[in-house]
């Protein structure tokens, strides 16, 4: 069955500090992959997406993620994290199926503090 | 351009009662969907509408229906409320498939079910 793992669920690390933040995926094909992040209270932003072609997606908020097909993988990266960038990320896989429709999976989240 | 917006904000149900949220798109946008976020269970797609057809959905109980106006704005209804549909619910809307355009999400519909 198709699966989105984010291995980590809390990560704390120091304001300027570089970031990087798991996500895994089991399928066969090469799906849809998207990370988001939600502020408290807030609704999902979409910081970047991948559909196909180079495999390092630039995002917004100075995001970047790097697909990596013999691992299964989706990782986020940032260089310099800031202090608002505390919040909840999300990665998200989307399946197309055979019937046309599609299967939209989100891991379960990792909550990002960054200490001042 | 007003964002997507969802009401009520906040909402008190008692179990076997039903509920319906509503969501208005960002203007233009024909695709909205509806999500259910609780800490157990993370955030699970629940269906999307387009030009007022269902055009996917996930996997949740019959009790979970939704339909989608000539405007666009969309309604969301769970009848026969339990403990376990205590979550956020949120609403999302993008031009067409949000695979080519993004999804605008709205801050959600805090549903508190006793």
């Amino acid at each position: 069955a198709q699966s989105v793992t984010q291995p980590d669920i809390h990560i704390t690390v120091s304001e300027g500090a570089s970031l990087e933040l798991r996500c895994n995926y089991s399928y066969g094909a090469t799906p849809y992959l998207f990370w988001y992040v939600q502020s408290p209270g807030q609704g999902l932003q979409l910081l970047l997406k991948y559909f196909s072609g180079d495999t390092l997606v630039q995002g917004i908020k100075g995001f970047e993620a790097e697909f990596k097909r013999s691992q299964s993988s989706f990782n986020l990266r940032k260089p310099s994290v800031h202090w608002s960038d505390a919040a909840e990320y999300f990665c998200a896989v989307l399946y197309i199926l055979r019937t046309g429709t599609y299967k939209y999976i989100f891991g379960t989240g990792t909550r990002l503090k960054v200490l001042a | 351009k007003a964002g997507v917006t969802q009401t009520p904000r906040y909402l008190i149900k008692t179990r076997g009662q039903q509920v319906t949220l509503s969501c208005s798109p960002i203007s233009g946008h024909r695709s909205v969907s509806w999500y259910q976020q609780t800490p157990g269970q993370g955030l699970q797609f629940l269906f999307e509408y387009f030009s007022e057809t269902q055009r996917n959905k996930g996997n949740f109980p019959g009790r979970f229906s939704g339909r989608q106006f000539s405007n666009s704005r969309s309604e969301m209804n769970v009848s026969t409320l339990e403990l376990g549909d205590s979550a956020l619910y949120l609403c999302a809307s993008s031009s067409d498939s949000f695979l080519l355009y993004e999804q605008y999400f709205g801050p959600g519909t805090r549903l508190t079910v006793t």
